[in-house]
């Protein structure tokens, strides 16, 4: 059974990057055509896409936040990160990583975790 | 880029059927897969319907997918309804497979 689990801090202040890892267990990150992605949900509000990486280090990024956005991938430790530069208060949000296969759909998900930006 | 616009909210009544559309604001609505997601509070999404009209394996065939070529919407069909079905849900397609978008969410209420 395939498990994601986000960590990373919660807090973060205002205009300084968010960076968050995604560890990837019970399956090797580097098997399979998978893409893997994140995407996060302000409180109370809905899904935003954030980006995805391929295992050959291809990325695809929502073009509203791609100016900011770097996903990167680490296969030696199973997991892929996500730095998110300039960050202001409409960035705190609950940020999930998630397995997407070349179905097209995101299968497994991690928990999420709060990352709130204020001073 | 395009929209998936969801109603805001739906309510129905135990053991009855609710649609949940999801409708695209350009391009055809099947030119892309679209999924659903359901999303308990305080936990994460879970799929529900894959490629507009699949079912992972342990979700009941209670739910079912489709797409409606004449409205360029996709809907969510829940039978049977039970308490537990209370949850917001998603759609999400893809633009041209390189950028995912999703729906705004449905708050299902179960009363």
């Amino acid at each position: 059974q395939v498990q994601l689990q986000e960590s990373g801090p919660g807090l973060v202040k205002p205009s300084q990057t968010l960076s968050l890892t995604c560890t990837v267990s019970g399956g090797s990150i580097s098997s399979g055509s998978y893409y893997w992605s994140w995407i996060r949900q302000p409180a109370g509000k809905g899904l935003e896409w954030i980006g995805r990486i391929y295992i050959s280090g291809s990325t695809n990024y929502n073009p509203s936040l791609k100016s900011r956005v770097t996903i990167s991938v680490d296969t030696s430790k199973n997991q892929f990160s996500l730095k998110l530069s300039s960050v202001t208060a409409a960035d705190t949000a609950v940020y999930y990583c998630a397995r997407e296969p070349p179905s097209g759909y995101f299968d497994y998900w991690g928990q999420g975790t709060l990352v709130t930006v204020s001073s | 880029n395009f929209m998936l616009t969801q109603p805001h909210s739906v309510s129905e009544s135990p053991g009855k059927t609710v649609t949940i559309s999801c409708t695209r604001s350009s391009g055809s609505i099947a030119s892309n897969y679209v999924q659903w997601y359901q999303q308990r509070p305080g936990s994460s999404p879970t799929t529900v319907i894959y490629e507009d009209n699949q079912r992972p394996s342990g979700v009941p065939d209670r739910f079912s997918g489709s797409i409606d070529s004449s409205s360029n919407s996709a809907s969510l069909t829940i039978s049977g309804l039970k308490t537990e079905d209370e949850a917001d849900y998603y759609c999400q397609s893809y633009d041209s497979i390189i950028s995912v978008v999703f729906g705004g969410g449905t708050k299902l209420t179960v009363l």
